[in-house]
Formats: structure tokens, sequence, C-alpha cells
């Protein structure tokens, strides 16, 4: 079974300009997550989805980020404009829905330097 | 809230020792527990789990045993190897449904031979 594919793997930017990442969750996972992974942080959740809905964007700093699940399967995430401290590891995960805490499965990550 | 808090690394090991990296948690109700392990250039893994108190989640000679009592999920392995070198993390989520993990920082650790 594939696992959690993301795209780039790797991106470096100047402040100001715009970046969007993509993932496309394990098949049949109705849930997606993006977590930002600050160096020497642990991952923090910027948003989850349920199937093309959002469920939590609490933490999603929305004057700059905005994200969608359009017919619910790949996921984009993007940032417009970026700040020098938006360079992190953007990690997205994905999980099936089978009523109980089920697992979540990550994909490599994509790794944004803000110059 | 919920948190999580582990002990600081680096932890550098010679192969064959004992391993134990710290966790314990914040949280309300009964959440799960979860140890995950970054390894260089590579996604996050899950190691192990455990959904219950007194519940031990075991892999790859891997141990961690939820204590209630002690808000505690401490992760052990009797015999290191290099290639357990890897950042890992402690993690939880709330027991209701398909929540976001909350993360600890990581402890990095080196085996060196």
């Amino acid at each position: 079974e594939a696992g959690v594919a993301q795209s780039p793997r790797y991106k470096i930017i100047e402040k100001r300009q715009s970046v969007a990442f993509w993932c496309n969750p394990i098949s049949g996972h109705a849930t997606l997550y993006w977590y930002q992974q600050i160096l020497g942080q642990g991952p923090k959740l910027l948003i989850q989805f349920q199937n093309n809905g959002v469920v939590d964007d609490s933490q999603l700093p929305k004057d700059r980020f905005s994200a969608e699940r359009l017919k619910g399967v790949d996921s984009t995430l993007k940032i417009q404009p970026a700040k020098l401290e938006d360079s992190a590891v953007y990690l997205c995960a994905s999980s099936p829905v089978t009523g109980g805490q089920e697992t979540q499965y990550f994909g490599p990550g994509t790794r944004l330097l803000v110059l | 809230g919920n948190s999580v808090t582990q002990m600081e690394g680096p932890v550098t090991l010679s192969e064959e020792a004992f391993l134990t990296i710290n966790c314990t948690y914040t949280a309300t109700g009964y959440p799960s527990l979860f140890w995950y392990v970054q390894y260089p250039g590579e996604g996050l893994q899950l190691l192990l789990k455990a959904t219950k108190a007194d519940d031990k989640g075991s892999n790859k000679g891997f141990e961690a045993t939820y204590r209630k009592e002690t808000t505690s999920f401490h992760l052990e392995k009797g015999s290191v190897q290099v290639s357990d070198s890897a950042v890992y993390f402690c993690a939880l989520t709330p027991n209701s449904g398909n929540t976001p993990l909350v993360f600890g920082k990581g402890t990095r650790l080196s085996v060196i031979a």
C-alpha cells in the first residue's frame, strides 16, 4: 500500500513570496492533517480535514495560510506572503475513520526555508 | 489543556546500552499515548502506542507502559543498536475519535559502535 505522498520535498523562497505544498493521503483515509514542525520542536497542528470539510483550523494563521481539500482526497497548503518564521518542515498525515482512535500515517514532509 | 513533556536530548549511548527516554503528560480525560520515531531524512513513523491505563505498547524491542498514576509513558529498550539513532517523539490524543496529536519536543538519540 502506498504511503502519504508530499511534494515538493524542499523549497527555498524569499520572504513575502508565496508557496504551495501538496499532499496525497493513503487511499481511503478520510481524515487529513497538516502539521508544522519548527526546528527543535515537535509538530504542531495547523488544520484537520475530514473528507472535504474542515474539522479544526483554530491554529492556522489565516491571514497568510490557507488550505483546501477538494473532492476529499488531495490537499494543498498555501502560504502567502511567507515570513522568516515560517521556515519549518510541513508534515501531512492521514488516518481512516472507523469510530475509534486511529493511527496517523505521516508523509516525508516538505522542508521550507524562507530567506 | 493537553501537553507532553519529554526529556531533553541529545542522548548518546554505546551499542547494547539500556535506553530510557522519559515522557510525562497532562490531559483531560483518558488520552491515548504514542511514541513516534523520525529517522534521518525520513518522515515520522509510529513506534508503539497504548490506549488505556496499564497497557504496554511494544515494537522492535522498545516498550512503554501507560501509567495513569504518574501520568507517564517512558520509552525503554534493553539493548540499543546503531540503527536506533533517530529522534523520538512522545505524543497523545484525547481518547475521543480522530483528533490531532499533541507532541513533545522530541529527544535525539545517537548510538555509537
